[in-house]
């Protein structure tokens, strides 16, 4: 079974730009996740997705937005770069099964998206 | 609001080495607690999980109990290889915050032959 995969591997860009990632969540799996590994803040939370549909959202500005296809994929897009926003970026994804409670649903990570803003 | 701490890395030790990473959080209700472990340029795989007070996670030789009253999840190995040299990191979920996992900072383990 294929994982968690997210594209591309790395990305260079400048300040202002614009950048989006993509995310295919493991086949079957219905939430995508986006979290942020930045060096020195560790990883936090960004987005959560399932069924299409926004269901949380972390502390990020309003120009880290993204959606959810048909598929399940996922795309998550910075608008107006900036410096800080440097990181790796995590997809996770998830089956939210109907009888267990959120919590205890495993997340599913890929390897990550490593932006650089110069 | 609700939060995990790690012990600071980096953490080094021999193989075979007995492994404490301590882990304390502060949350209201009733968090499930996870153990995520990332090698060298890969992304996070679950270690264990824990989802009620007093239950004990473990996989691949490594535990974790979850305590309530110290608010604790400290994981443990007996005997360490160079193969578990990664960053290993603590969080939590709650059922009413959609999902999200929060994560402690994480602690470098590097062991040596």
């Amino acid at each position: 079974e294929a994982g968690v995969t997210q594209s591309p591997t790395h990305l260079i860009k400048t300040r202002g730009q614009q950048v989006t990632l993509r995310c295919s969540p493991i086949s079957g799996h219905t939430s995508v996740y986006w979290y942020q590994q930045a060096l020195g803040l560790g990883l936090q939370f960004l987005l959560w997705y399932d069924e299409g549909e926004e269901r949380n959202r972390g502390n990020f500005p309003p120009r880290f937005s993204g959606r959810q296809f048909p598929n399940y994929s996922s795309e998550l897009n910075v608008n107006a770069l900036e410096l800080e926003d440097s990181a790796l970026y995590l997809c996770a994804s998830s089956l939210l099964e109907g009888a267990s409670p959120m919590a205890y649903n495993e997340q599913f990570f890929g390897p990550g998206t490593r932006l650089t803003v110069l | 609001g609700d939060s995990v701490t790690q012990m600071e890395g980096p953490v080094t030790l021999s193989e075979e080495a007995f492994l404490t990473i301590n882990c304390t959080y502060t949350a209201t209700g009733y968090p499930s607690l996870f153990w995520y472990v990332q090698y060298p340029g890969e992304g996070l795989q679950l270690l264990l999980k824990a989802t009620k007070a007093d239950d004990k996670g473990s996989n691949k030789g490594f535990e974790a109990t979850y305590r309530k009253e110290t608010t604790s999840f400290h994981l443990e190995k007996g005997s360490v290889q160079v193969s578990d040299s990664a960053v290993y990191f603590c969080a939590l979920s709650k059922n009413n915050q959609g999902g999200k996992l929060i994560f402690g900072q994480g602690t470098e383990l590097s062991v040596k032959p």
